[in-house]
């Protein structure tokens, strides 16, 4: 298993550029979320979503956006970036238990983004 | 409003001293998690608890649910366990249900 991984690493965008930041697991989790961190503060919730076919949002959400068409596959997509969206990305998947009301969090490694 | 807050922010220690960090929280959870993220930057998850103590290897978590604190305590630090150490409070009365982070703790032990 590969567990979460994100792509790219780094990138740096002028801007009002776009880009997607890409985002694959291959534990068959169904939920699967999108964090960002800047620096001293904690995680944000981003979007997240429940299954295929079911997004909602988090915290953060301006200037994002975000789809799931497979259980596999949460890209997030930033449409005109924007100095404020400098930080470094993290996206996760969980299971889902009968019964249980929290799962474990898996993260990816991380995408560092800097708009200039 | 759901908020977390971790004490200290920094924590410097030398190689085999017990480390306390706390995280308290504002709003009933369903669990409470502790997270390491790694120099490098990658964050994985320690534990995940709603109830009492768990213990893996050298890290212990406790939770108080009526005082609403949580504590992450590491016997015989070693240098590498210096990385951020994050506290998280999930409250969704659904499995997978969203998590509010504190800011975490740095922590640096010295050989």
């Amino acid at each position: 298993n590969a567990g979460v991984t994100q792509t790219p690493k780094f990138r740096i965008l002028k801007i009002g550029q776009s880009m997607t930041l890409q985002c694959t697991q291959d534990m068959n989790h169904n939920y699967m979320y999108w964090y960002r961190q800047d620096p001293g503060m904690g995680l944000k919730l981003i979007y997240y979503s429940v299954g295929a076919g079911i997004t909602d949002k988090g915290e953060v959400p301006n200037g994002y956006n975000v789809s799931r068409s497979t259980t596999e596959d949460f890209p997030l997509r930033l449409e005109l970036a924007a100095p404020s969206q400098t930080s470094v990305y993290f996206c996760a998947s969980s299971t889902q238990v009968m019964g249980r009301k929290q799962e474990t969090q898996y993260f990816g490694p991380g995408t560092r983004l800097l708009v200039l | 409003k759901n908020e977390v807050e971790q004490s200290p922010q920094n924590l410097t220690a030398q190689e085999g001293e017990f480390i306390t960090i706390n995280c308290s929280y504002s709003v009933g959870i369903s669990a409470l998690h502790w997270l390491q993220q790694h120099p490098g930057g990658g964050i994985v998850s320690l534990f995940m608890l709603s109830s009492g103590k768990k213990k893996h290897g050298r890290l212990i978590a406790t939770i108080n649910i009526q005082e609403k604190h949580s504590s992450l305590h590491i016997t015989a630090s070693h240098p590498r366990d210096s990385a951020v150490y994050i506290c998280a409070n999930g409250t969704g009365e659904t499995s997978g249900s969203r998590l509010t982070f504190g800011e975490g703790t740095q922590l640096t032990v010295n050989p």
